[in-house]
């Protein structure tokens, strides 16, 4: 079955301090793995997926294949950084491609 | 703003009802999935159409069903309502031309209390 596993509910840091939003996957063929990020009282946006190497608001995530992880960090958190982030995959079949998510991590900066 | 529209926005009702939640994809775009999200289930994907056909399913239970119509929007069922089914119900909709490149769209979502 295929699983994606956030093993952080809650993640607390300081303004500056680098941050670290951990997700571990099932090996199950060659997923496609994404992170979405859902603001307060705003809809799921997707922040970033591993086949496009981007960098979106200061944040990457490089997939580890070894490990079947996809972390992801930013080197200075900010306030506005705080929300809930869901990891989550979905298999490179075209046309079928409902996103498994883990069960979220809630990031809270702090002054 | 995503341009992918559910209505209602809130919907309260008893066990035993019957309830229709709508969304609307962005223009254009032929692939709908329904998630649900539940404090204790988290997020969980439903159900997908693409261009009127359902195209996979996930952990949907048979007293909920979906369509999609010719005009493309969806509508998500969900009948003989238990407190169980009380959750924040996700449309997402997807490109025209379904590739690796494919990026769902979640609209706003529609919170449903069951009393």
């Amino acid at each position: 079955a295929q699983r994606v596993t956030q093993p952080e509910k809650l993640l607390s840091v300081f303004k500056g301090a680098p941050v670290e939003l951990k997700c571990n996957y099932s090996y199950s063929g060659s997923p496609e793995l994404f992170w979405y990020v859902q603001y307060s009282r705003q809809r799921l946006q997707l922040l970033l997926r591993h086949i496009s190497r981007e960098s979106i608001k200061g944040f990457t995530a490089d997939l580890n294949k070894g490990e079947t992880s996809f972390h992801l960090k930013k080197p200075f958190a900010q306030e506005e950084d705080s929300a809930m982030y869901y990891c989550a995959r979905t298999p490179m079949d075209t046309g079928r491609r409902a996103l498994t998510f883990g069960s979220g991590t809630r990031l809270q900066v702090q002054p | 703003d995503s341009g992918v529209t559910q209505t209602p926005k809130h919907l309260i009702t008893a066990t035993g009802q019957r309830v229709t939640l709508r969304c609307s994809p962005r223009s254009g775009d032929l692939s709908v999935y329904w998630y649900q999200q539940s404090l204790d289930q988290g997020l969980q994907f439903l159900i997908q159409y693409y261009n009127g056909e359902e195209r996979a399913k996930g952990n949907i239970l048979e007293r909920f069903s979906a369509q999609q119509f010719p005009d493309l929007h969806s509508e998500l069922n969900l009948s003989s309502l238990e407190l169980g089914d009380s959750a924040l119900y996700f449309c997402a909709s997807s490109a025209t031309r379904v590739s690796i490149w494919e990026t769902q769209y979640f609209g706003p979502g529609t919170r449903l209390l069951v009393l």
